[in-house]
């Protein structure tokens, strides 16, 4: 079974302590890895779009990798803004446009 | 330009009883797609919409759900009769032309049954 993995589970973080976030999947003919940010109550917000081993995204502090098996996203001195729950989807080729979701980090800046 | 929006923000319903939600995409976007998230798990596919018709209604759990999209502009989603194992946060997210086009997400219609 198609399989997304995000580690770790939760992260806490002082202000300004850069760590990356890692998104793990087990599945075959990847059309896309999509990561989202989610603030409570709200809808997952767009953040990139990866398609290719060895492709980076960059948007403020936030940088987004892509390897064969997994996606990293980087957190650059970090800010208490940026906490939020942090979403990894992949989308397969064969499964049409619907999106397979991992189940989030938890990212928590403290000033 | 709006975003993705969805009514109710809000539903506590009975075990039996008939809940319907709305989505409202994108303007111009033709594809629809409906997500929920139960509680402590993962967000899961439901259904997708080009316009008007279904093209992927794979994820949809069973019978007492029911997806429509009238004129291929808003979506609605009713559950019929409701059960427990129905609460969580439903989602619907639009998205533009075909492959490779990110989905834009609303902000949820959290679904409680009692």
């Amino acid at each position: 079974e198609d399989q997304v993995t995000q580690s770790p589970e939760a992260l806490r973080l002082q202000e300004g302590e850069s760590s990356s976030l890692n998104c793990s999947y087990t599945v075959s003919g990847l059309r896309g890895l999509f990561w989202y940010r989610q603030d409570p109550g709200k809808g997952p917000e767009f953040l990139f779009t990866l398609y290719s081993a060895g492709e980076e995204k960059e948007k403020e502090r936030l940088k987004a990798t892509l390897t064969k098996k997994e996606s990293f996203l980087h957190i650059t001195a970090p800010k208490p803004e940026d906490s939020a729950t942090y979403l990894c989807a992949v989308r397969l080729g064969a499964a049409g446009n619907k999106l397979t979701f991992g189940g989030g980090t938890r990212v928590l800046v403290k000033p | 330009e709006a975003g993705v929006t969805q009514f109710p923000s809000h539903s506590v319903i009975e075990k039996g009883q008939t809940v319907t939600l709305r989505c409202d995409p994108i303007s111009g976007h033709d594809n629809l797609y409906w997500y929920r998230r139960v509680m402590g798990k993962e967000i899961k596919f439901l259904l997708h919409f080009v316009k008007e018709s279904k093209q992927d209604e794979s994820g949809m759990p069973n019978n007492r759900f029911l997806a429509e999209r009238t004129g291929g502009t808003y979506s609605t989603l009713k559950v019929q009769p409701a059960e427990l194992e129905d609460s969580g946060v439903y989602f619907c997210a639009s998205s533009q032309g075909t492959a490779g086009s990110e989905q834009y997400f609303g902000p949820g219609t959290r679904l409680t049954v009692t």
